[in-house]
């Protein structure tokens, strides 16, 4: 079975200061691994996936991300965060070959001022 | 154009009643899914369907009915309304074959007094 752990409940983070949001999952085969954001009264949207290939992978919104396989972690991280980052980030796995798809309990980013 | 429509975006109602949500996807996925989202942002999936296929049964309680009439909606129907029920309710799409990305509706609140 798969699973994954956001070790982060919360975040604050200064504007323009780099963050990273840590994610570890767990499976027994290959995987897929999301993140998406939702911002506040909005449904998820997908920020990045990792398929296969390079192991760092980018997405919208100067987010970037990078598949560990020997640590089993996906970690997202933003060289620079705006106002406009504050939201709840959520990482994501699947099996390859199984639509089931299993959400990790959250991050939820503060842009302080 | 809306990929993933929900309807309504908020629902206030009396304990013991019965309602509906509904959800429609203009994307030509044949897959869809509904999720519970709780007061922690704890994202819990609830059924899956694979052209009008029920593929996932999350352990909910037969309260829960969905129901799909073709591959492109999804409806959730709850009886006897309870006051744990009260949370955000997500539909997703995605297709089979692919990566297991999923498209998110914008969430139907349900508040249950």
């Amino acid at each position: 079975a798969q699973s994954v752990t956001q070790l982060d409940s919360q975040v604050p983070v200064f504007e323009e200061a780099p963050v990273e949001l840590r994610c570890n999952y767990s499976s027994s085969v290959s995987v897929y691994l999301f993140w998406y954001v939702q911002y506040p009264n909005q449904g998820l949207q997908l920020l990045l996936k990792y398929l296969s290939g390079s192991t760092l992978v980018k997405g919208i919104n100067g987010f970037e991300a990078e598949f560990n396989k020997s640590q089993t972690s996906f970690h997202l991280r933003k060289p620079s965060v705006h106002i406009s980052d504050t939201a709840e980030y959520f990482c994501a796995v699947s099996e390859r070959g199984y639509q089931k798809v299993t959400f990790g309990t959250g991050t939820k980013l503060q842009v302080i001022p | 154009d809306t990929a993933v429509s929900q309807t309504p975006k908020y629902l206030v109602t009396q304990m013991g009643n019965d309602k509906s949500i509904k959800c429609e996807q203009n994307l030509g996925h044949d897959t869809m899914y509904w999720y519970k989202q709780d007061s922690k942002k704890f994202l819990k999936i609830m059924f899956s369907y694979n052209n009008k296929e029920l593929i996932i049964n999350e352990t909910v309680p037969n309260r829960f009915s969905p129901k799909s009439p073709d591959k492109a909606h999804l409806n959730l129907h709850i009886n006897s309304l309870e006051l744990g029920d009260s949370a955000v309710y997500f539909c997703a799409s995605s297709q089979v074959g692919q990566t297991g990305e999923q498209y998110f509706g914008p969430g139907t609140r349900l508040t249950v007094t």
